[in-house]
């Protein structure tokens, strides 16, 4: 069964701490890997990744794929009380079925709490 | 554990027929949520209920209506399906409130019209 586990569950850190949040996951066909950081009603779209070792950064937040290892890591640096929220890992497994477009298994977030 | 459920896996429907996407939820949650998500779009809330009989537009609620008649199902209706409606649709539920509420998902309808 095709399953993503992301850890830890829940961190609290102080503003400018790094953090790094990590995702497993165990999936057949294996397409695209993403990451989601969830405040109000919509999670909001951060990262796509499909390719190992290749680093996607925006300001500072930052994330990496390993798909020898399968695995990802998020990280925050010089974190803010703005950038408290549920992190969403996903992962889209290629389908046979609808052409470009497979199924996409989420896991169960990581909530992050940064103290002022 | 939570879980999430969705009627159907895999759908296939033509061009003008009423869908309906059914979601059920076990833990009592009060907040339900209907996504889809289409790539490089990321996921964009359609419509979303906080309580029984209650529903509110999300982003892209054209095209679309829900229904919440029991706290443990939310419903998806496509009136007249269309071919860009072709997506993958997921639903969440979350216990309360909306600001850092952990939302659990389902695995994902994937709806094809043609």
């Amino acid at each position: 069964e095709d399953k993503v586990v992301q850890s830890p569950l829940s961190l609290v850190v102080h503003e400018g701490d790094t953090v790094t949040l990590n995702c497993s996951y165990e999936v057949t066909n294996f397409r695209s890997l993403l990451w989601y950081k969830q405040e109000k009603k919509a999670p909001t779209f951060l990262f796509m990744l499909t390719s190992s070792g290749i680093e996607k950064k925006s300001g500072r937040l930052s994330s990496i794929l390993d798909k020898k290892e399968l695995f990802s890591i998020l990280n925050i640096t010089a974190t803010q009380t703005g950038d408290s929220a549920v992190y969403l890992c996903a992962v889209e497994a290629r389908g046979n079925y609808g052409g470009s477009q497979g199924n996409l298994i989420f896991g169960k977030g990581t909530k992050l709490s940064v103290k002022p | 554990d939570v879980k999430v459920t969705q009627s159907s896996r895999y759908l296939v429907k033509r061009t003008g027929e009423k869908v309906f996407l059914e979601c059920v939820q076990d833990m009592d949650h009060e907040n339900m949520f209907w996504y889809r998500q289409d790539p490089g779009l990321g996921l964009r809330l359609i419509y979303f209920s906080y309580d029984v009989k209650m529903k509110e537009k999300g982003d892209i609620p054209e095209g679309y209506s829900v229904s919440r008649e029991k706290k443990e199902r939310f419903s998806l209706i496509l009136e007249s399906a269309s071919t860009n409606q072709t997506s993958m649709y997921l639903c969440a539920s979350s216990l309360r409130g909306w600001y850092q509420e952990t939302q659990y998902f389902g695995p994902g309808t994937r709806l094809l019209v043609l």
